[in-house]
């Protein structure tokens, strides 16, 4: 059974720039929640979704949106790419409320 | 923003000894969740307290919980050098629409041989 997985594994964008970062959940699950980690911090939550609609959603500006497909995997866009955006991202997925189980992140550069 | 606060922020100590890291947060919470990180990987989920529960057993792993002081602790018994990671401690907030996790700043622990 293939946990949570994510791609790209890194990525190298400059300041402007649009990305797209892509998460499918582990077998079974339907709530898939995406959390932004810099260097030496916790991770932050951005948003949640649950039946391909955000359920939550963090502080963070609308730059970053997303999205959730029938088959319960996940997309991160960050437009307007700032160097601050530089970091780890993780998604988590669970089943309803249940524990997040979290994936090994997509490390984001920002030039 | 950060609610926890975990304490010490790094930890060194000598293989088979026992490690404790301390969390504290703010609100009131539904659960507060332990995880592992390894060098900048994804996290490992360790334990989940809930709010009605003082105390938890996994393994090498003691958490307790006092809602009063809104404070948690997680005990690592007999360290091995694979204990060596960051640790976070994350809460759900009680009350909330769903359950995104809200986490400290960790607490980097380092196990020497």
């Amino acid at each position: 059974d293939a946990g949570v997985t994510q791609s790209p594994t890194h990525l190298i964008k400059t300041r402007g720039q649009q990305v797209t970062l892509r998460c499918s959940p582990k077998s079974g699950h339907d709530t898939v929640s995406w959390y932004q980690q810099a260097l030496g911090q916790g991770p932050q939550f951005i948003f949640q979704y649950y039946e391909e609609e955000e359920r939550q959603r963090g502080n963070f500006p609308d730059r970053f949106s997303g999205h959730q497909f029938p088959n319960y995997s996940s997309e991160l866009n960050v437009n307007a790419l700032l160097l601050g955006d530089s970091a780890l991202y993780l998604c988590a997925s669970s089943f309803v409320r249940d524990t997040q189980y979290f994936g090994p992140g997509t490390r984001l550069t920002v030039l | 923003s950060q609610q926890g606060e975990e304490d010490p922020q790094a930890l060194s100590i000598q293989e088979g000894e026992n490690a404790t890291m301390n969390c504290s947060y703010k609100t009131s919470i539904n659960n507060l969740q332990w995880y592992r990180q390894n060098s900048g990987r994804g996290l490992v989920h360790l334990i989940l307290i809930r709010s009605n529960e003082r105390e938890k057993h996994s393994g090498r792993l003691r958490v307790t919980l006092d809602t009063s002081k809104k404070s948690s602790s997680l005990l690592i018994t007999a360290s091995r050098a694979a204990d060596t990671a960051s640790y976070f401690c994350a809460t759900v907030r009680r009350g909330g629409g769903a359950d995104g996790l809200t986490f400290g700043k960790g607490t980097h622990l380092i196990i020497q041989p």
